[in-house]
């Protein structure tokens, strides 16, 4: 089954610490995508990356950090930079970094500060 | 100003109705437009995807894209509780990398 999976699903996080979302496709996809949403503020991008080994700054990327040294993988980090990272992180992927490929979303993780 | 608006609802309608989601945007370089469904605690997937201007019908849903007044629109006919969902309209300019996401719009349909 092709698709993209992220983990954990829920993740629960102690003020000041580091933590890793995961997101893996295996749709031979090039660009992929971390949104964050929260309640009435729909998706905003933090980062994207359209190819191996180069990504991009999304809106919101301020305490955040990115690697992308495999094709099929885009995990991101939530640092203790930032301010409110309480929110459902969504990880996308398409063929391009192209707006007429479709992006693909995965379920998500759920993140919460304590 | 939000670049997109987009009402949060909860919108709730009797099953059998015909709904109507809305978006408005200021960024008249938009060209693509689409709309997103999510299921709760799910990711979103693509349900509809117009290029400028115009209709696009897809079995019980169309989209309708009014570049003039910035303004884009799905409706839903004959509407089932399984489209209960949260409705995202997202757009982008003819040749960006980037989807601007509405807030997104909770849909309720009663049984």
């Amino acid at each position: 089954d092709g698709g993209i999976t992220q983990s954990p699903k829920y993740l629960f996080r102690k003020e000041g610490q580091n933590v890793t979302l995961s997101c893996e496709q295996n749709l031979n996809h090039d660009a992929m995508y971390w949104y964050r949403q929260d309640p009435g503020q729909g998706l905003r991008l933090i980062y994207y990356s359209q190819i191996v080994n180069d990504f991009q700054k999304g809106d919101i990327a301020e305490g955040y950090s990115v690697s992308r040294e495999k094709k099929e993988s885009f995990p991101l980090t939530v640092t203790s930079a930032q301010k409110n990272p309480t929110a459902f992180y969504l990880c996308a992927s398409s063929q391009s970094g192209s707006v007429y490929n479709e992006q693909f979303f995965g379920p998500g993780t759920r993140l919460t500060v304590l | 100003q939000k670049e997109v608006e987009q009402d949060p609802g909860p919108l709730s309608v009797p099953e059998g109705a015909i709904v109507s989601l809305n978006c408005t945007y200021s960024n008249s370089a938009f060209q693509y437009f689409m709309w997103y469904r999510q299921y709760s605690r799910k990711g979103p997937e693509l349900l509809m995807y117009t290029y400028s201007s115009g209709n696009k019908e897809d079995g019980r849903f169309t989209a309708q894209v009014d570049k003039s007044s910035k303004y884009i629109s799905l409706f839903i006919r004959d509407s089932q509780p399984s489209d209960s969902a949260t409705y995202l309209c997202a757009m982008s300019p003819e040749y960006g990398n980037k989807l601007v996401f509405g807030a997104g719009t909770i849909l309720r349909v009663k049984s």
